[in-house]
């Protein structure tokens, strides 16, 4: 069975900092792809990242950086010098190839960026 | 120029009711998906269709029947409406190739069951 953990429910920070978000997952295939959405108070969800399981270099988008460990199952994602627009509830997510690529989700981290 | 459109964005309807949601996509994809948000923002597949066939079926009652009359197209539709129906609905699509199946999320809609 898959798993993906978002411990942190809900994380406040000020303008300017940097904040990262936690994703640990759970899965018993070879390969498998890593996600990362983003939901703002709009309700939509918006496409951020995917990572497939054999590549493990960090990547880094803007203001935007994802870390990939392999060895303890975990794709954190890193928001520099936030901005109060990056208030939302960021999700990640993992997709299985062998079971109709379905995504299974994290429960989500609600980021509030306060001025 | 929307990519995944869903219609209604609001759905407010009473118990016992059927009702739909129809979603398109424009991206010329060959798997459609639907989930549903519960209230505490948990999001949970429902369905996936590729090429019009049902290839997920996430043990979801059997009020709820999806339609798909072409790869463009994934309806739901809902018999019975019961109060823990009420949700938000996402459609999403991709193209079903290792390397390219990055799946795209319509708006939403909001189905209250009153």
């Amino acid at each position: 069975a898959q798993k993906v953990t978002q411990a942190q429910t809900e994380i406040s920070v000020v303008e300017k900092e940097d904040v990262t978000l936690d994703c640990v997952y759970e899965t018993r295939d070879t390969t498998y792809y890593l996600f990362w959405y983003k939901q703002p108070p709009s309700g939509e969800l918006v496409f951020l990242i995917r990572r497939n399981s054999f590549d493990e270099q960090n990547e880094i988008s803007g203001r935007y950086s994802w870390n990939f460990q392999k060895s303890t199952s975990s794709f954190n994602f890193t928001i520099t010098a936030s901005q109060v627009v990056d208030s939302a509830v960021y999700f990640c997510a993992l997709e299985n190839n062998n079971a109709g690529n379905m995504l299974t989700f994290g429960g989500g981290t609600r980021l509030m960026v306060k001025p | 120029d929307t990519a995944v459109s869903q219609t209604p964005k609001y759905l407010v309807t009473q118990m016992g009711n059927d009702k739909s949601i129809k979603c398109e996509q424009n991206l010329g994809h060959d798997t459609m998906y639907w989930y549903k948000q519960d209230s505490k923002k948990f999001l949970k597949i429902m369905f996936s269709y590729n090429n019009k066939e049902l290839i997920i079926n996430e043990t979801v009652p059997n009020r709820f029947s999806p339609k798909s009359p072409d790869k463009a197209h994934l309806n739901l539709h809902i018999n019975s409406l019961e109060l823990g129906d009420s949700a938000v609905y996402f459609c999403a699509s991709s193209q079903l190739h290792r390397g390219t199946d990055t799946q795209y999320f319509g708006p939403g809609t909001r189905l209250t069951v009153l």
